[in-house]
């Protein structure tokens, strides 16, 4: 079974502060990892992905994770937030041992940038 | 780019009504899915589809069917529409990478869908 946990609920920081939503999860085997964002009345759209290598990964829009395989987490970052960073944020993770193709989804993060 | 089209883009149905959510996707993509969105749960997978002929169960297929037409398209069915099935509907597609499941999977704009 694989399961993803996302902590908070919301996230709020202030434009130009550092920007951190929290993802941990759960598989039998070796994961692949994702980020995905959501903005009001759009689908999910691609961030970035581990899959194997440097445990650092980085992503569209300045936006970085760090796979932490003793602690279990994917932890979302980026040096500095932007209003427009502002959206519904979903952690999503598959169990590479797992047959198909299937993403199990965290519950989402919504992150609100203030000026 | 059109990437994964899903129409209608909004619906209102009496319960019991019957209904087809319509997917297309143009990157030739193999795999395609169908996800429900209900505020703090996340996705919810419903169907999915690895190829084209094939279909499986996901998470919550109970009172949906889904038929994969061809390459492009995987409609989701609502035979006997229910309350509990107002929500957000997602389709989304993604190509069978090397090793399989390590490619994203790219989404279309949701279909709301309210049932009275």
């Amino acid at each position: 079974a694989q399961s993803v946990a996302q902590p908070e609920d919301q996230v709020n920081v202030a434009e130009g502060n550092p920007l951190t939503v929290k993802c941990t999860y759960s598989v039998s085997g070796n994961p692949y990892l994702f980020w995905y964002v959501q903005y009001p009345n759009r689908g999910l759209q691609f961030l970035l992905k581990y899959i194997t290598g440097d445990n650092l990964v980085k992503g569209s829009y300045g936006f970085e994770a760090e796979f932490n395989k003793s602690q279990t987490s994917f932890h979302l970052k980026k040096p500095s937030a932007l209003v427009s960073d502002s959206a519904l944020y979903f952690c999503a993770v598959r169990d590479r041992t797992a047959a198909g193709n299937k993403l199990t989804f965290g519950g989402g993060t919504r992150v609100l940038v203030k000026p | 780019n059109a990437g994964v089209t899903q129409t209608p883009k909004f619906q209102v149905l009496k319960t019991g009504q019957s209904m087809t959510l319509q997917c297309a996707q143009d990157m030739n993509h193999n795999s395609m899915y169908w996800y429900r969105q209900d505020p703090g749960m996340g996705l919810r997978l419903i169907y999915y589809s690895a190829s084209e002929g094939t279909t499986d169960k996901g998470e919550v297929p109970n009172g949906y069917n889904v038929s994969r037409l061809n390459k492009r398209e995987f409609s989701l069915r609502l035979e006997s529409a229910a309350p509990s099935q107002t929500s957000v509907y997602f389709c989304a597609s993604s190509a069978q990478g090397l090793g399989g499941g390590n490619q994203p999977q790219h989404f279309g704009d949701g279909t709301r869908l309210s049932i009275l």
